[in-house]
């Protein structure tokens, strides 16, 4: 099975910086993605890790730990724009139906960027 | 542009009634899809992985009779809520993978009055 946690809220003020933790429990791993989701619409990809390390894009930074079960995500220079909900999603290595693997998300990190 | 187009965004039926919601992948096609529910904030939850072909293979607790999933062509799955009831309501939403990225539908809010 899967076991996703993720801090419920979090808040920021504008051109501060955060980091949103993502802690998992998985059966098998293939991957590690963040997304990002405004009330009421689709997800949108942030970022990918599937290897140690951290993976730097702009004002995100994803970082991984497979021997901890461990993920951040890292928001520079925070805007209001920023302010969503922050999904965690762990890739499985599929089989059951599919060969590509499932993606199976956290609850999301509320996150609220104040002026 | 969007890569994967769900249709309808909204949509409110009676209690009793089934709706069928469709996800098409535009830029590529998609021998998998998955669909996905989620409950006001909560997070997305994975109802079923759609197969081109094939039936479809639900996760655990979620009914396969009310839920019908229909994968005729490598670009359009199906999901058909059928007999919706209230507790149905809810945010239902697509996705189709190529190799390397996911590429999620606008969603459809479902309303189950």
């Amino acid at each position: 099975g899967q076991n996703i946690d993720q801090p419920t809220e979090m808040t920021a003020t504008e051109g501060a910086i955060v980091q949103i933790n993502c802690t998992y429990q998985t059966s098998g791993f293939n991957g590690l993605f963040w997304y990002q989701q405004h009330a009421g619409e689709a997800p949108t990809f942030l970022s990918y890790n599937v290897l140690d390390g951290l993976e730097e894009k702009g004002r995100f930074s994803s970082f991984l730990s497979r021997s901890k079960g461990y993920s951040y995500l890292l928001l520079k220079e925070l805007q209001m724009k920023d302010s969503a909900s922050y999904l965690c999603a762990v890739r499985d290595l599929g089989g059951r139906g599919s060969t590509l693997g499932r993606l199976y998300f956290g609850r999301g990190t509320q996150l609220t960027v104040w002026p | 542009g969007a890569v994967v187009s769900q249709h309808p965004s909204r949509v409110i039926c009676k209690s009793g009634t089934s709706v069928k919601i469709e996800c098409r992948s535009l830029d590529f096609q998609a021998t998998t899809m998955f669909w996905y529910r989620q409950f006001p904030k909560q997070s997305l939850m994975l109802m079923a992985t759609s197969n081109e072909g094939s039936k479809a293979t639900y996760e655990q607790g979620v009914e396969k009779d009310k839920f019908l999933i229909n994968h005729a062509s490598l670009t359009l799955s199906t999901l058909t809520v059928t007999s919706a009831h209230p507790e149905d309501s809810s945010f239902y939403i697509c996705s189709a993978r190529d190799r390397t990225e996911a590429f999620f539908g606008q969603g459809t809010r479902l309303t189950v009055v």
